[in-house]
């Protein structure tokens, strides 16, 4: 089965920086992935790390540490369009593209 | 639009109907996903086909079901509507296995909200 496990809520001030933290217990790696979700849409895609370390595209990185189980997604220089939810998805190893997703974490951007 | 496009966008019906949500992308890819979201927003994969046959059927009442007339189509069947049904169906669709780095990412449709009285 899979288990993964991320905080429900995280508020920060516009221009600071957030780490969202996610760990994962699944049958199976084939890649972790991050996805932003606003309220009434639907989710899109922020990235993929399957091997460990960070990847960076623009104000958003992703880290992995496959060993621990573990990712972060970092947002920095916080906007006000960044209050949504952040889901967190791991790819199992059965080859068949599943991906299964943690409860999401809300980012509140405060002013 | 290249994309993945959904109908309808509401849904609002009685117990015990039977409706169906359709699902069509036009980007070329050759997977496609239905999702359930419930009221905790957790994103939950309920069945995915590739090239139209049935790769992922997770444990989902038998009153759902998919059908996939080509790979660029995805349409949801749900009989005997429950109450416990009421969520945002979400489509989505991923590049073919060959594409490399860019075939693990999934894109979703824009939902559908259903909401069984």
């Amino acid at each position: 089965g899979q288990n993964i496990d991320q905080p429900t809520e995280m508020t920060a001030t516009e221009g600071a920086i957030v780490q969202i933290n996610c760990t994962y217990q699944t049958s199976g790696f084939n890649g972790l992935f991050w996805y932003q979700q606003h309220a009434g849409e639907a989710p899109t895609f922020l990235s993929y790390n399957v091997l460990d370390g960070l990847e960076e595209k623009g104000r958003f990185s992703s880290f992995l540490s496959r060993s621990k189980g573990y990712s972060y997604l970092l947002l920095k220089e916080l906007q006000m369009k960044d209050s949504a939810s952040y889901l967190c998805a791991v790819r199992g190893g059965t080859g068949d593209y599943k991906l299964s997703f943690g409860a999401g974490t809300t980012v509140t951007v405060r002013a | 639009d290249t994309a993945v496009s959904q109908t309808p966008k509401y849904l609002v019906t009685q117990m015990g109907n039977d409706k169906s949500i359709k699902c069509e992308q036009n980007l070329g890819h050759d997977t496609m996903y239905w999702y359930k979201q419930d009221s905790k927003k957790f994103l939950k994969i309920m069945f995915s086909y590739n090239n139209k046959e049935l790769i992922i059927n997770e444990t989902v009442p038998n009153r759902f079901s998919p059908k996939s007339p080509d790979k660029a189509h995805l349409n949801l069947h749900i009989n005997s509507l429950e109450l416990g049904d009421s969520a945002v169906y979400f489509c989505a669709s991923s590049p073919p296995r060959t594409s490399g780095r860019s075939s693990y990412e999934q894109y979703f449709g824009p939902g559908t909200r259903l909401t069984v009285t």
